[in-house]
């Protein structure tokens, strides 16, 4: 079946440095999407990619979308320490987009020292 | 708005006992609702797919038998471990979706069977 590899599994960091999650399917991907899960949280949508090469900001995290649809990132600038958290890509599961069924990526954990 | 609550948010249960977990969605009416379970610092592990009056749809290696799922209407869906065991200790988390990509999280579940 489909499969969601991310990449790096950990990435610690010092405050005002930056970050990069890398996400990469073995198939092309309708759509991936970002959640971003807090220390004890719950995963929460970030953003949602749709068209190749597509690339979407929100204030200092930017998101990209491979020109294959089948890699994604999520890079953060000048990291903070309310950015620490766990980063998960996620494209559709099996069954297709109509069932809403979702694959997500293994995560990154993200640690930002002050 | 798309709030999702889960019930209880914390059990502990001894071996052979039932557990029941209920996801709602409070301010919509969700198409469908998605059933996780999630291990210390692992990515969420899709265990069904619930769509309200319909069976759910098990992943391979879920036991429908033993995590049965309801769904008895557009804004509930109830999750019982049955004669739960210390291994069944996880994380479960539940999320909904009303057509769109997009998944709202409840905050989950954290069950220790002793």
């Amino acid at each position: 079946g489909q499969q969601v590899m991310q990449i790096p599994q950990y990435q610690h960091v010092q405050e005002g440095e930056d970050f990069t999650t890398y996400c990469n399917s073995s198939t092309t991907l309708s759509n991936i999407q970002w959640y971003k899960q807090r220390p004890g949280g719950h995963p929460v949508f970030l953003i949602q990619l749709v068209k190749s090469g597509e690339v979407k900001k929100q204030k200092r995290l930017t998101f990209q979308f491979g020109e294959a649809k089948k890699n994604s990132s999520l890079h953060i600038t000048a990291t903070q320490t309310t950015d620490v958290g766990t980063y998960f890509c996620a494209g559709p599961g099996a069954g297709g987009t109509s069932y809403g069924k979702l694959t997500f990526g293994q995560g990154t954990i993200l640690t930002v020292h002050p | 708005g798309a709030v999702v609550s889960q019930h209880p948010s914390r059990v502990i249960c001894k071996s052979g006992t039932s557990v029941k977990i209920e996801c709602r969605s409070l301010d919509f009416q969700a198409t469908t609702m998605f059933w996780y379970r999630q291990f210390p610092k692992q990515s969420l592990m899709l265990m069904a797919t619930s769509n309200e009056g319909s069976k759910a749809t098990y992943e391979q290696g879920v036991e429908k038998d033993k995590f049965l799922i309801n769904h008895a209407s557009l804004t509930l869906s109830t999750l019982t471990v049955t004669s739960a065991h210390p291994e069944d200790s996880s994380f479960y988390i539940c999320s909904a979706t009303y057509g769109g990509n997009e998944q709202f999280f409840g905050p989950g579940t954290r069950l220790t069977v002793l």
